[in-house]
């Protein structure tokens, strides 16, 4: 199938770090991504990272990929207030000789004062 | 401005009616794409177009007609609507389709459509 997974809703405290879960199943992806969703905005890439890499690290942003498991997560450091958005992972699919990226249905991140 | 432009933001139509949502972009691109988005719903892919021609349609209803005039513009057609059609459409678009690269997506704000 090609299901992406994650939580619908997280919350936490600012200033605390925030860890966001998700899971794929197709073993072909070669692209993972996360993309952020602002209010009343279309989505917009945060980082994305290649399935032959562990991790990535960009400022307060750290992915983790654990392809045996198939489990990505974002992990942001410092969350601020403005960090409050959905949060989408997605997979680049490569079947069928065609390429489309496989959203999952977003993680909401609430950041309190 | 993210580079992908969408109208109309809103629009409130009912089942009869027929209207279009439009997508420009101005980035260059060759592909070009209409997702739904639903609440609590993975973001669903409808159409997908490159260099023009679809590439994808994925068993999308026939109420919902893609044009892709050209590399720059991209239309969905909307005909006899049901209220579970109410969603949040996005239009989004990329270099191209296929190849090895990592093929980001840069999105619309998106067309609010609510089918009364």
């Amino acid at each position: 199938g090609e299901d992406v997974e994650q939580s619908l809703f997280l919350s936490v405290r600012e200033g605390d770090s925030s860890v966001i879960n998700c899971t794929y199943t197709d073993s072909s992806s070669t692209y993972l991504y996360w993309y952020k969703q602002e209010p009343g905005a279309g989505l917009q890439l945060l980082t994305y990272i290649f399935s032959n890499m562990d991790m990535k690290q960009d400022q307060r942003l750290t992915v983790l990929l654990n392809k045996k498991d198939k489990h990505l997560s974002l992990r942001i450091a410092d969350t601020q207030t403005g960090d409050s958005a959905i949060y989408f992972c997605a997979e680049k699919d490569v079947k069928w000789g065609g390429f489309k990226t496989i959203f999952g249905a977003g993680t909401r991140l609430f950041v309190k004062a | 401005e993210t580079g992908v432009t969408q109208t109309p933001r809103h629009l409130v139509m009912g089942m009869t009616n027929k209207k279009s949502l439009k997508c420009e972009q101005h980035l260059g691109h060759n592909a070009m794409y209409w997702y739904k988005q639903s609440a609590k719903k993975p973001l669903e892919l409808m159409f997908v177009y490159n260099f023009k021609e679809q590439t994808e349609n994925n068993s999308v209803p026939s109420r919902f007609s893609p044009e892709c005039p050209n590399s720059s513009h991209l239309f969905l057609h909307l005909h006899t609507l049901q209220p579970e059609d109410s969603a949040l459409y996005l239009c989004a678009s990329s270099q191209d389709v296929g190849g090895p690269g990592a093929n980001v997506l840069t999105f619309g704000a998106g067309s609010r459509l609510t089918v009364l």
